[in-house]
């Protein structure tokens, strides 16, 4: 079973602050991730995304893997009550009937305090 | 650029009933999939499309049923609904398959009653 998990929060950051987002995964294989923002009764927008061959910076988002733990991060820098949603991590699996879909975590709520 | 749509945005409608979700996109995407989104499970893949007439099942695809006849279409089929498919059920797109990043659709918010 090809596994993607999330805290699923809430995770509460005062404004201004770094707010760090984890994900593990199950394939030692995998070799795209992705970072998704949904705001309430809205659907996923697409933050950034990283492939195995090294971190991504883009704003005040940045985005890690740790391939050795099989962890991916997103940080955010400077948090913004505008941040506040909920973020889903999403992966491509390296083998199986998963290889060719997305297994998406079920999501960290983050409510960054004004 | 209209992007990707999805229609209706709410539906009731009662057990036993087919019921079909309509998804359009304009940017002449190959890929096309199907999710639903349900509290605790995330978003879960029905179907997917890597082209015309090319389908294939996701992790949930029992009970439902897919179409694409032409590129910019995708239509989701509930053949007789149960209630465990109510559920917010999005429509994405990818230029070609993973690893291209997807968009998505408003959703369609289902209930069956």
């Amino acid at each position: 079973q090809k596994e993607v998990e999330q805290n699923s929060g809430p995770l509460s950051v005062p404004e201004g602050a770094i707010a760090s987002l984890n994900c593990t995964y199950s394939d030692r294989g995998s070799q795209s991730f992705f970072w998704y923002r949904q705001y309430s009764g809205k659907s996923p927008e697409l933050i950034m995304f990283i492939y195995s061959n090294g971190d991504k910076e883009d704003g005040r988002f940045t985005a890690q893997l740790n391939k050795a733990s099989q962890y991916v991060s997103l940080l955010i820098r400077d948090s913004q009550p505008s941040d506040s949603a909920t973020y889903l991590c999403a992966v491509k699996f390296a083998r199986g009937d998963s290889a060719r879909q997305l297994t998406f975590g079920s999501g960290t709520q983050l409510t960054v305090l004004p | 650029d209209a992007g990707i749509t999805q229609s209706p945005r709410y539906k009731i409608t009662e057990t036993g009933r087919q019921v079909t979700l309509m998804c359009h996109q304009t940017w002449s995407h190959s890929y096309m999939f199907w999710y639903r989104q349900d509290l605790g499970h995330g978003l879960r893949l029905i179907y997917y499309s890597a082209a015309a007439d090319i389908t294939d099942k996701g992790e949930v695809p029992d009970g439902y049923v897919v179409s694409r006849s032409k590129t910019e279409n995708f239509p989701l089929t509930l053949e007789s609904a149960t209630r465990s498919q109510t559920s917010v059920y999005f429509c994405a797109s990818s230029l070609t398959g993973i690893p291209q990043p997807q968009h998505f659709g408003d959703g369609t918010r289902l209930s069956i009653l």
